[in-house]
């Protein structure tokens, strides 16, 4: 049974800083990573997708690396702000096909404070 | 292009009634996931949809709890003789059809946040 794992829980940091969320995943047969954003009361907004032969993805300030054979994900912001503040959510899909059930980590509420 | 469109947004139920939630997924998807979130806990799969078909309800409570993507309309989830515990919000995802260029990405919903009196 598949088992992701998301560190830290929360992270409050000042306005600017650089930062690393952590995800780990215990079955590495997956087919794709995909980080989400969730703001309070919304939603999840798709960040970056990595297929399992990918080994990083970027988009503007983000940065998403994958080790799929020691079961880890990164994801890094760059020159954070306040607007980045929300939970942030990392989900594996099982290996095999390009469907299935996502399995999701607890989540990391981050806050940035001006 | 329209996202992932539920509704209601809120449902407020007492104890006993019914709760059908709705789901209808992007324009040209045809894969449809229904996701739970109670209060403080994660998201956790339900139950895997494409049209007229159930593919994997693994995740769904064995009583009350139904699913269904008929041919026609959106898909629905439907809950029966509600209890506290089933507040929470429940989100709805969408994929493309499966095949060679399917990134296999999933796009949610805002979600329906069931209330339990």
């Amino acid at each position: 049974k598949q088992e992701v794992t998301q560190i830290p829980a929360a992270l409050s940091v000042p306005e600017g800083e650089n930062l690393v969320l952590n995800c780990s995943f215990t079955d590495s047969a997956i087919y794709n990573l995909q980080w989400f954003r969730q703001d309070p009361g919304k939603g999840l907004t798709s960040l970056l997708l990595i297929q399992s032969s990918q080994r990083e993805q970027t988009s503007g300030r983000l940065n998403a690396s994958l080790d799929k054979s020691s079961g880890r994900s990164t994801l890094y912001i760059a020159a954070s702000q306040p607007g980045d503040s929300a939970t942030y959510l990392c989900a594996v899909r099982a290996g095999g096909t390009s469907y299935g059930k996502l399995t999701f980590g607890q989540g990391t509420i981050l806050t940035v404070h001006p | 292009n329209a996202g992932v469109m539920q509704n209601p947004r809120h449902l407020v139920r007492r104890r006993g009634q019914e709760a059908r939630l709705r789901c209808s997924p992007m324009k040209g998807h045809s894969h449809v996931y229904w996701y739970r979130q109670l209060p403080e806990e994660g998201l956790k799969f339900m139950v895997y949809l494409q049209k007229e078909n159930i593919i994997d309800e693994s995740g769904m409570p064995k009583e009350r709890f139904s699913a269904e993507f008929p041919k026609e309309g959106p898909s629905i989830l439907r809950i029966q003789q509600v209890v506290r515990g089933d507040s929470a919000a429940y989100f709805c995802a969408s994929s493309p059809m499966s095949g060679i260029d399917s990134t296999g990405e999933l796009f949610f919903g805002e979600g329906s946040r069931l209330t339990v009196l």
